[in-house]
């Protein structure tokens, strides 16, 4: 029982470039998450994802897509990378009991 | 004001001290709390859900106040492995959408 993996783990990206990254759960969760993470900013929501099939966004959507693939996997993509882009990003997933969020173990992006 | 609100420290506390965080929250109808905590260059996990009658695990007391909105954690006979960030989080009813402190840093010294 893995919970929620993310890949990359790391990666270096020019200003303009594209990438997605990935998440999966294997807890049949029904809600997925990507945050950003920023030094003196905390956990801000990019998108989520209430069930299969729909995608809402968050708080700083600009710049990203997401899909939900299916029920276990929900992708972000950065279509043109930027600088102000560099950040840890998380993703997280969270069944029906109270909303209780499990992570990701982060992905660790720098633009340059 | 921000929806949720933490002291962001940090607390520098000696080995074996009791230490409280508070958290403070602006929306009433707020219905589920919960204390993450963050190691450094790790993920949140969850600490511990906060529920109406206060709830404790182990050296960990958490209690809410609908009154005043806010929430406390309180940790006893703090341990060095307790040195983290404790993030605040509170979810409104209906909403898929948990709102994050910037979290409070604790560092617990010999």
């Amino acid at each position: 029982n893995a919970g929620v993996t993310q890949t990359p783990k790391f990666q270096v990206l020019k200003t303009g470039q594209s990438m997605t990254l990935q998440c999966a759960q294997d807890m049949n969760h029904n809600s997925m998450y990507w945050y950003r993470q920023d030094p003196g900013m905390g956990l801000r929501l990019i998108y989520y994802s209430a069930s299969e099939g729909t995608t809402d966004k968050g708080e700083v959507p600009n710049g990203y897509n997401v899909s939900r693939l299916n029920k276990r996997e929900f992708s972000l993509r950065l279509e043109s990378a930027a600088p102000s882009q560099t950040s840890v990003y998380f993703c997280a997933s969270s069944g029906a009991r109270r909303n209780e969020q499990f992570f990701g173990p982060g992905t660790r992006l720098t633009v340059l | 004001r921000k929806e949720v609100e933490q002291d962001p420290g940090p607390f520098n506390v000696p080995e074996g001290a009791t230490v409280a965080f508070n958290c403070t929250y602006s929306n009433s109808a707020s219905q589920s709390f919960f204390w993450y905590r963050q190691d450094c260059r790790k993920e949140p996990k969850l600490l511990m859900s906060v529920y109406s009658s206060g709830n404790e695990d182990g050296r960990f007391t958490a209690q809410l106040n609908r009154a005043s909105q806010y929430i406390s954690l309180l940790i006893r006979d703090s341990k060095l492995s307790d040195s983290a960030t404790y993030l605040c989080v509170v979810l409104s009813g209906g909403s898929y959408i948990p709102t994050f402190g910037r979290g409070t840093s604790l560092i617990v010294h010999p």
